[in-house]
C-alpha cells in the first residue's frame, strides 16, 4: 500500500542541538513536503522538493534545511534548534498536478527543551 | 498571497445535529478547493475536493460547493455523528506545477453522544 512513513515519532532535543526528521514515500509521487503543524495556525509549508536533489523554499523556512536524496526519501534538518520550533511536523507527497491531493505521514512531535 | 479563513476555532454538537463549518479563500489564481480532516495522532486525509467553481464535492455525508462568486467553500453534514468528530481544515490548492496547499487554521469538531 502506498505510504508516507516519518520517523521518528517523538523526538526531544535541547536548545542547539542538532535534529533529523527522515519522510519516505512509496507512492511514486514527485513531490514532497515539510509542513509544521502549530496550533492555531494549521499547516505551514517550511521546504518541498520536485524531485531529488531539488529543494524549494516554502513560508516558513528560517532555521530549517532540508534535503531530499532520492525520489523517496525527504530530510528536515534543524541545525540548532530553538524552543520556537517545538511543534508537529508533517511530511507529505503529491503527484504535483495542483488538482491531486496529498498523502500525509503520521508526524513527528518535537520537543525542544 | 494565497490564504483560506475559518472563522470557527470551534465547534460542538450533539449526535444527528446539522453540521456547518464556514470557509473563505482568497487568490488571484482559479484553485481546487479542499476539506482535509485529521484525526487524533493522525495526518491530515482528504475527505473532499473540488475542482470546478459552481461544482459541489460529496464525500462521507459531507458536501462543499465552490462558490466563485463569494469566494467560499462551506462543509455542510446534515446529521453528525461521534465518530466525526476531528479537525477539519479548509485547504486551497495551487494549479501550478508545485501542489501548493495554503490551509486554514483548522475547526475543532466536537460531537457527544
Amino acid at each position: 500500500e502506498a505510504a508516507v512513513t516519518q520517523s521518528p515519532r517523538n523526538k526531544v532535543t535541547v536548545t542547539g542541538g542538532n535534529v533529523t526528521l527522515s519522510c519516505r514515500q512509496t507512492n511514486s509521487h514527485n513531490y514532497m513536503y515539510w509542513y509544521r503543524q502549530d496550533t492555531g495556525h494549521g499547516l505551514r509549508l517550511i521546504h518541498y522538493s520536485y524531485g531529488a536533489g531539488n529543494l524549494q523554499i516554502g513560508d516558513v523556512p528560517d532555521g530549517y534545511k532540508a534535503t531530499r536524496t532520492t525520489q523517496e526519501d525527504f530530510f528536515l534538518l534543524l541545525e540548532l534548534a530553538s524552543p520556537s520550533q517545538t511543534s508537529l511536523y508533517f511530511c507529505a507527497s503529491s503527484d504535483g498536478t495542483g488538482n491531486s491531493d496529498y498523502t500525509f505521514g503520521s508526524g513527528t512531535r518535537l520537543l525542544v527543551i | 498571497g494565497d490564504s483560506v479563513t475559518q472563522m470557527q476555532g470551534q465547534v460542538t454538537l450533539s449526535e444527528d445535529d446539522f453540521l456547518f463549518i464556514n470557509c473563505t479563500y482568497s487568490t488571484t489564481w482559479y484553485p481546487t478547493l479542499f476539506w482535509y480532516v485529521q484525526y487524533p495522532g493522525e495526518g491530515p486525509q482528504l475527505l473532499l475536493k473540488v475542482t470546478t467553481a459552481n461544482n459541489k464535492g460529496i464525500s462521507r455525508g459531507f458536501e462543499a460547493t465552490y462558490d466563485k462568486r463569494t469566494t467560499s467553500f462551506h462543509l455542510q453534514k446534515a446529521s453528525v455523528q461521534e465518530s466525526d468528530s476531528a479537525v477539519y481544515y479548509c485547504v486551497l490548492g495551487e494549479r501550478t506545477n508545485t501542489g501548493k496547499l495554503t490551509f486554514g487554521d483548522g475547526t475543532v469538531l466536537t460531537v457527544k453522544p
